[in-house]
């Protein structure tokens, strides 16, 4: 089963624009984190909030997180063709050696 | 660092044979996870190990699939008596115990046909 469920499905945006992807899931987490994926292969780490933070930034990332609402948002600023890619947000429950549980994605397409 | 290697990238097998995947982790690590992933939906979690302990399988692992980790380095997954459904990309990930953030392979492709 899939905890996460990122919104909107697909996002197509110009170089240059922001790009921002919601992601929203079931059960009290520990941390919630961001993957990112190009086709056809594996996913990589973009950045981890834990369940007591709000706010976090990476570069050009920004996540948010509101544990009352169960939500997070990915904000990526003056995005790139190189962005293109699927964006999965995955949290783990808080019962001890639960493996991650991953949403359906959000794949963003940025045209130069 | 050689990072997470799958082998083999690509598997095509009719219905009904077994199918052998090999995922070696980063070489420190001590966790190694197995997902799936069929085409537009995010990773599926199928099972994972601590060392050679297999500690979680999810409701997702019929009897076909079988995992292993026999020394606590390298993890096989087999599917046996294949069908079409099982088609997806299998995707081996590791971390450090403890550790939250996971490294993925670049998955095996199975394609049953």
């Amino acid at each position: 089963s899939q905890q996460g469920e990122e919104d909107p499905q697909a996002l197509s945006i110009q170089e240059g624009e922001n790009a921002t992807m919601n992601c929203s899931y079931k059960t009290s987490i520990n941390n919630l984190q961001w993957y990112r994926q190009n086709s056809g292969r594996g996913l990589v780490h973009l950045i981890l909030i834990r369940s007591n933070e709000r706010e976090k930034h990476s570069g050009r990332l920004r996540v948010t997180l509101d544990t009352s609402k169960k939500s997070s948002s990915l904000l990526i600023t003056a995005s790139r063709a190189a962005d293109t890619a699927s964006y999965f947000c995955a949290t783990d429950a808080r019962q001890a050696g639960t493996a991650l549980i991953f949403g359906k994605g959000t794949t963003l397409s940025v045209s130069s | 660092d050689t990072g997470v290697s799958q082998d083999p990238r690509h598997k095509i097998t009719k219905r009904g044979q077994n199918v052998t995947f090999r995922c070696d982790p980063i070489s420190e690590h001590n966790r190694l996870y197995w997902y799936r992933q069929t085409l537009g939906q995010g990773p599926e979690f199928l099972t994972y190990f601590q060392n050679e302990a297999q500690l979680e399988k999810s409701r997702l692992l019929s009897d076909r699939f079988s995992a292993e980790r026999p020394k606590g380095s390298f993890s096989t997954l087999e599917i046996q008596r294949t069908e079409q459904g099982d088609s997806a990309m299998y995707l081996c990930a590791s971390s450090l115990a403890g550790g939250e953030k996971l490294f993925f392979g670049s998955g095996t492709q199975l394609s049953v046909l």
